[in-house]
C-alpha cells in the first residue's frame, strides 16, 4: 500500500506545454506539501495546503498552480514550461503541518521526474 | 529563523567503517529535528527524529543522532557502513509551518 503516490512517474514535454501531476495520499493526513528538488539534490519547498487552504506559497512563479479538490489530493499544475522546469517534483504529507508546535515528520511520494526539451 | 547546516556535501567510507554526518541547525526555538534518507530514484524517508527527552536517538537501519544543545549539533553516525547505505542524506530542523531541510550529504561506500 503506497501511503504518498504521485502521478507520471516520469514526465517528458516540449517547453511552452502544459501538464500536471497528481499526487493521492492514503494516511489520512490534513497537510500536504509540493518540492522542487534541483539537478544538485536541494530541496525547495513550492506550497502546503492543510484541509483544503494554501497555507504555504513561497516565491513560485504563478504559471505553478496547486489545487486541493479534497485533503487527500494535492495536483499540480504548470503552464507554459520553461527549461528551468526540469526537476523533481516531491509531494509529501504530513499529518498536521510541520514547523510550530508540530513534531510530525513528513511522509514522501517517490517523485515526479520532468524533463523539459 | 530557523536553518540546518549540513558540512560535507560528499562523504566516503570504507565498508564496515563508521559514518558520520554532520548537521548543524540554528533556531530561535527548542528545536526539533529530522534525519531523512533519499536512496536512487526514490522519495525521502524519515531515519529518525529529536524532539524531547533523551537526546540519543536511535533510528532504522542502525542510524542514530546525537542532540547536543551546546554545540547546536544534530550528528548522524553509524557504527558500521553497509553498500546499502550509499544515499542522500538530509537533516531539516522545523520552521514555521514547514521543515526546512539541509542542502543534503551524498554517502558513498567503498568496498
Amino acid at each position: 500500500d503506497t501511503a504518498v503516490s504521485q502521478t507520471p512517474k516520469y514526465l517528458v514535454t516540449q517547453m511552452g506545454n502544459d501538464k500536471s501531476i497528481k499526487c493521492e495520499q492514503n494516511l489520512g493526513h490534513d497537510t500536504m506539501y509540493w518540492y522542487k528538488q534541483d539537478s544538485k539534490k536541494f530541496l525547495k519547498i513550492m506550497f502546503s495546503y492543510n484541509n483544503k487552504e494554501l497555507i504555504i506559497n513561497e516565491t513560485v512563479p504563478n504559471r505553478f498552480s496547486p489545487k486541493s479538490p479534497d485533503k487527500a489530493h494535492l495536483n499540480l499544475h504548470i503552464n507554459s514550461l520553461e527549461l528551468g522546469d526540469s526537476a523533481v517534483y516531491f509531494c509529501a504529507s504530513s499529518q498536521v503541518p510541520s514547523g510550530g508546535s508540530s513534531n510530525q515528520p513528513q511522509h514522501f511520494g517517490d517523485g515526479t521526474r520532468l524533463s523539459i526539451l | 529563523a530557523q536553518s540546518v547546516t549540513q558540512l560535507g556535501s560528499h562523504v566516503s567510507v570504507s565498508e564496515g567503517a563508521l559514518v558520520l554526518l554532520r548537521c548543524n541547525y540554528s533556531s530561535s526555538v527548542p528545536p526539533y529535528l529530522f534525519w531523512y534518507v533519499q536512496y536512487p530514484n526514490q522519495g525521502l524517508q524519515l531515519l529518525l527524529k529529536y524532539t524531547t527527552g533523551a537526546t540519543l536517538v536511535k533510528g532504522i537501519n542502525g542510524f542514530e543522532a546525537e542532540f547536543k544543545k551546546s554545540e547546536t549539533s544534530f550528528h548522524l553516525t553509524k557504527p558500521s557502513a553497509h553498500m546499502s547505505d550509499a544515499a542522500e542524506y538530509f537533516c531539516a530542523v522545523r520552521g514555521a509551518q514547514k521543515l526546512v531541510f539541509g542542502q543534503g550529504t551524498r554517502l558513498t561506500i567503498n568496498p
